[in-house]
Formats: structure tokens, C-alpha cells, sequence
């Protein structure tokens, strides 16, 4: 089965300053790789996702690459706010006829002031 | 608010016990999975439905079932239950069997004393 392995399990940055996270994932058959974000006490909420025809994906201040060769994605994080302080789920899928959505250990993110 | 509701929001019971979770999914929404997230931990894959048939499984004990009703929400049964089962159980949805965001519902905690 898949295996998603992420990093680093905490990390703490400057406000301002820019947060990256990194993923790898073992089965080359996955195409479908989100990003969750869980603020404490909260549920979790999808933050961007990139499927495999693409090799990067931005939305504002986040974006997410992903190299399939080398079977790892990330997320990148620039000018980091207060508000971005939570803890970050990569996952991988596969879909084809047996979806399931396998999640990263997750990243504890904390925004210095 | 994602459109997943679930009930009980806390549940405390005792070892040897057996509950019920329940969740309703968004409106239109056929995909229903439920999610194990212990303290610290990320979250585990139990059991995927979609359309009332079972469509993928993940590390699901055995004294866990869950079943999806003609109406499309969804109960995860627990029984004899462990100390080491007090977690955050989540119920999630999507429209489609994979490859897409999933929703999460608020999550139910259940301590067992």
C-alpha cells in the first residue's frame, strides 16, 4: 500500500518569513496529492491540491510542486501571518478503483511574531 | 461550516463498552469515509462508503464496522471498546468515489475511561 512520509514534524518560522514542507510518497500509481490544513481544535480543510499532470500549482501566498520522478511534493508557504499557525496533512491517492487518500504524519507550523 | 455534521460531538464510555458515531454527509455528496486521529497523530484511514457499498478499507479493526444507510449517512460502530481507542473520529464526504477534496464534519471525541 502507500506510504507518505512527511517533513519536518514541526517547524517554526518568522512572521514574514517563507515555510516549506516536504512529502514523499511510495506508490508511482498515485495521482492526487492535497494538502490539509487543521487549526487546533478544528477539523481539517483542504488547502490546495495538484494532480499528476502538473507539476506546480499556486494560489496566493501558498503553492505546491511536485516531482513525480522523485515521488515527493511540497508545500511552500510565503509571508507567513499568525493566522497560518496549524497543523499541515500532506496525503497521496490513487483512484483507480480503489481510492484511498493516505495522509503524511503531519507538520506542527508555528508563526513567530 | 463544511456541510458534514456529525453527532455526538463527545462521547465517554467505558472499556468493554460498545457506541455508535453517526454522520451526515453534504447534500449530494455519495462518498462518505471515516478517519481515526489520536492525540498528536495524524489522521488513519478506517473505511470509505460510496453509494452504500463498501469502497475502500484501510487499517479498520476488527471490533470496528460501519455501513452506509439508503439515505446516505453513515454510522461507525465500536465495540469492546479499548483505552487506546479515545481519539478523534472524523467522518469526511465527497461527491465522487476519489480524487477530490474531501469535507470534514467537526469530529466526535471519545474518551473511553
Amino acid at each position: 500500500g502507500e506510504n507518505v512520509e512527511q517533513h519536518p514534524s514541526t517547524l517554526s518560522v518568522q512572521e514574514g518569513d517563507s515555510a516549506v514542507i516536504k512529502c514523499t510518497y511510495s506508490d508511482s500509481a498515485s495521482n492526487y496529492f492535497p494538502w490539509y490544513k487543521q487549526e487546533l481544535g478544528k477539523r481539517p480543510q483542504l488547502i490546495i491540491d495538484i494532480r499528476s499532470n502538473v507539476g506546480e500549482k499556486k494560489d496566493q501566498r501558498i503553492a505546491v510542486t511536485l516531482n513525480k520522478t522523485a515521488k515527493h511534493f511540497s508545500l511552500h508557504i510565503t509571508e507567513t501571518q499568525p493566522e497560518d499557525s496549524a497543523v499541515y496533512f500532506c496525503a497521496a491517492e490513487t483512484n483507480f478503483g480503489n481510492e484511498k487518500l493516505t495522509f503524511g504524519t503531519g507538520t506542527r507550523l508555528t508563526i513567530i511574531p | 461550516d463544511s456541510g458534514v455534521t456529525q453527532t455526538p460531538k463527545h462521547l465517554i464510555t467505558a472499556t468493554g463498552q460498545r457506541v455508535t458515531l453517526r454522520c451526515s454527509p453534504r447534500s449530494g455528496d455519495l462518498s462518505v469515509y471515516w478517519y481515526q486521529q489520536s492525540l498528536d497523530q495524524g489522521l488513519q484511514f478506517l473505511i470509505q462508503y460510496y453509494n452504500g457499498e463498501e469502497r475502500a478499507k484501510g487499517n479498520i479493526l476488527e471490533r470496528f464496522s460501519a455501513q452506509q444507510f439508503p439515505d446516505l449517512h453513515s454510522e461507525l460502530n465500536l465495540s469492546s471498546l479499548e483505552l487506546g481507542d479515545s481519539a478523534l473520529y472524523f467522518c469526511a464526504s465527497s461527491p465522487r468515489a476519489g480524487g477530490g477534496e474531501q469535507f470534514f464534519g467537526p469530529g466526535t471525541r471519545l474518551t473511553v475511561l
